[in-house]
């Protein structure tokens, strides 16, 4: 079953405004990353923030974690039509090293220029 | 720039054919997933492996899905027979142990009719 719930399931937005999507999970994390994946593409990683942190950032990305709440967001600011995507959160199994990730529905975002 | 591959990029066949699909991981990445996604489940876990062992594949139909890696450079998806519920896009991804990244493939879309 899906470990990672994304919100909202789809986002349209004009060029430059902001995109915030959110993703609840359900157990303890030691991590949470978000990837985005293109139309018939493959999946790229964007970010990761451990379970320690609370909020983390990447150029025009920024990533809050929430563990009390088992929820992350992911913002992307002055977004841009090469944006247009859909993003999903992953959480990865319980156990150290690079395990196997869970991951939720997506958000399909499009930015419209 | 080091990227995962996979071939076929699309695969056409018909019930009861046999599918074989493979993966070139990074190299030097000593940790193999095998996911596949439909529009119905999303994104699911097959397989993993770690220094070439099979460390889980429980998301398999074992009847029918085997998951190799016969040296590291190569890893094998096989369906034998397919079915048209095996259609899909599956996604092979690598990544070290001692990392949480994971690196995707372009993904590999069968259509079983």
């Amino acid at each position: 079953s899906q470990q990672g719930e994304e919100d909202p399931q789809a986002l349209s937005i004009q060029e430059g405004e902001n995109a915030t999507m959110n993703c609840s999970y359900k157990t303890s994390i030691n991590n949470l990353q978000w990837y985005r994946q293109n139309s018939g593409r493959g999946l790229v990683h964007l970010i990761l923030i451990r379970s320690n942190e609370r909020e983390k950032h990447s150029g025009r990305l920024r990533v809050t974690l929430d563990t009390s709440k088992k929820s992350s967001s992911l913002l992307i600011t002055a977004s841009r039509a090469a944006d247009t995507a859909s993003y999903f959160c992953a959480t990865g199994w319980s156990g150290s090293g690079n395990t196997p990730l869970v991951f939720g529905k997506g958000t399909r975002l499009s930015v419209i220029a | 720039d080091a990227r995962v591959t996979q071939t076929p990029r699309h695969k056409v066949t018909e019930m009861g054919q046999e599918v074989t699909m493979r993966c070139q991981p990074i190299l030097g990445h000593n940790t193999v997933f095998w996911y596949r996604q439909t529009m119905m489940q999303g994104l699911e876990l097959l397989a993993y492996f770690r220094n070439r062992a099979p460390l889980d594949d429980s998301g398999m139909p074992k009847d029918r899905f085997s998951a190799e890696m016969p040296d590291a450079t190569l890893a094998t998806l096989k369906i034998q027979p397919s079915e048209p519920r095996d259609s899909a896009v599956y996604f092979c991804a690598s990544g070290l142990s001692n990392r949480d990244t994971q690196y995707f493939g372009p993904g590999t879309r069968l259509t079983v009719l």
